[in-house]
């Protein structure tokens, strides 16, 4: 079964700290891991994206690390600001099956961060 | 910037009644998606098209159909309502490529919360 395991569920963390979220998969044909950042009462939106050909990603306060042999990447907020606070998913897509170029793209459950001032 | 308009942000619904979730997109994207958001469950795709009158089920497709008879336009259906089903319910579209690839990614509406009674 194609599962994308997140972790925590929630996070409590001060403003100024770097909260990571944690995430998981099995299947090694999975080829782009996307992060989803989602504000209350919005619809996701893609925050940072990397291929497995790479180990570490940076877009500003964000970073991406990913372990190939392990099979785990994480988000990494620098500095982080109550304006981060938010429910972030990790996702991975892959190749789907036989049929084409179609991906499909898993999300894990989702980890809520709250950044206190 | 990409917008994906869902037609209703809230729904109350009856048991039993046929309920339509449209939604709309001003891009010109190829795929588009239905998404069902619980707390503690993520994101679990229930139907995606990647052309008009294409579709493909998704991970959950029971008791749910979908139309696309226009390229902007993609119309998640509930048959006969049932509680089970209340939830939220996200759109997404993103350009050829695929579900979704390195440089086409998803871009959601802002949900329909559905409440079936």
């Amino acid at each position: 079964q194609q599962q994308v395991k997140q972790s925590p569920q929630s996070l409590i963390v001060q403003k100024g700290g770097i909260p990571i979220i944690n995430c998981a998969y099995e299947n090694t044909a999975f080829d782009y891991f996307p992060w989803y950042q989602q504000f209350p009462g919005k619809g996701p939106a893609l925050l940072i994206a990397i291929r497995p050909d790479v180990s570490e990603k940076k877009e500003g306060r964000f970073t991406i690390s990913f372990n190939k042999s392990a099979k785990q990447f994480s988000l990494h907020i620098m500095d982080s600001q109550p304006g981060d606070s938010a429910t972030y998913f990790c996702a991975a897509g892959g190749q789907r099956g036989s049929g084409g170029s179609n991906y499909k793209l898993t999300f894990g459950k989702g980890t809520l961060l709250t950044v206190n001032p | 910037d990409v917008k994906v308009t869902q037609s209703s942000r809230y729904l109350v619904k009856r048991t039993g009644e046929k309920v339509f979730l449209e939604c709309v997109q001003d891009m010109d994207h190829e795929n588009m998606f239905w998404y069902r958001q619980d707390p503690g469950l993520g994101l679990r795709l229930i139907y995606f098209s990647y052309d008009v009158k294409m579709k493909e089920k998704g991970d959950i497709p029971e008791g749910y159909s979908v139309s696309r008879e226009k390229k902007e336009r993609f119309s998640l259906i509930l048959e006969s309502a049932s509680t089970n089903q209340t939830s939220m319910y996200l759109c997404a579209s993103s350009y050829t490529g695929g579900i979704s690839s390195y440089n086409s990614p998803l871009h959601f509406g802002n949900g329909t919360r559905l409440t079936v009674t």
